[in-house]
């Protein structure tokens, strides 16, 4: 099975900073089949990118997404309040999917 | 707007068994497949497996292969995931999930509707 990793496995930063964050895949995505998602405590996951690019419905265009092969990236331009959070990214390139281990955003 | 509404928290028993529903609301059934993701205390995100239920064969994570059991009726257009034999690890929080499928394939895409997710405590 596709191993995902991501990184920092915590980022410390301030509102209206830039966060940058990693995946990478143990093996090629070569459909770019990659997905991040938003987790906040006690709430489910939400899904903020698939196709690795597109956002999904509703998400505001702070948050942007890149990458191919095996390196990704979620950026999320100007952090509000509400951003800090745990991200997930998840291949769908092949069965099984995986996710990775995450990554938390916290205030600095 | 769509909705998968999950049964209640429940207390089990080693060794026992769980039966967790997932209630979908608009065109799940018809268009999706569901997942399902086991999230254990404080960890991460995990894929059990899926069915897409205009299709019928269910596909399973290998950790999971001969202890789970995921079906769909689709009278009622709910989604079920039984668990067998019990373990303490297997503590978490269990979700369902609308996922774009691929019919023809049984491939599984991204996770896009997430249920409201089932707190399940294996305890003796």
């Amino acid at each position: 099975e596709i191993v995902l990793t991501q990184s920092p496995g915590t980022l410390s930063l301030s509102p209206g900073e830039r966060a940058t964050l990693s995946c990478r895949a143990s093996q090629s995505l070569t459909t770019n089949y990659l997905a991040w998602y938003q987790q906040k405590p006690g709430q489910a996951p939400r899904l903020l990118m698939y196709g690795t690019s597109n956002r999904a419905s509703g998400i505001p265009d702070r948050f942007s997404g890149s990458g191919s092969g095996t390196d990704f990236t979620l950026t999320i331009k100007r952090l509000e309040p509400e951003d800090f959070a745990v991200y997930y990214c998840q291949q769908y390139r092949n069965s099984p999917i995986t996710f990775g281990q995450g990554t938390r955003l916290e205030i600095k | 707007q769509v909705q998968l509404v999950q049964s209640g928290a429940e207390v089990k028993k080693p060794g026992s068994s769980l039966r967790v529903s997932c209630k979908a609301s608009g065109d799940t059934f018809r268009s999706y497949g569901i997942s399902w993701v086991r999230q254990a205390r404080g960890q991460g995100l995990e894929w059990m497996g899926g069915i897409i239920p205009m299709f019928g064969p269910a596909n399973y994570a290998q950790k999971f292969q001969g202890r789970v059991t995921i079906t769909a009726d689709k009278s009622t257009t709910t989604a079920y995931m039984e668990l067998r034999n019990l373990r303490s690890d297997d503590t978490g929080v269990y979700y369902c999930a609308r996922t774009l499928a691929a019919v023809v394939s049984g491939d599984y895409y991204h996770l896009d509707v997430w249920g409201t997710g089932t707190a399940i405590t294996v305890s003796s």
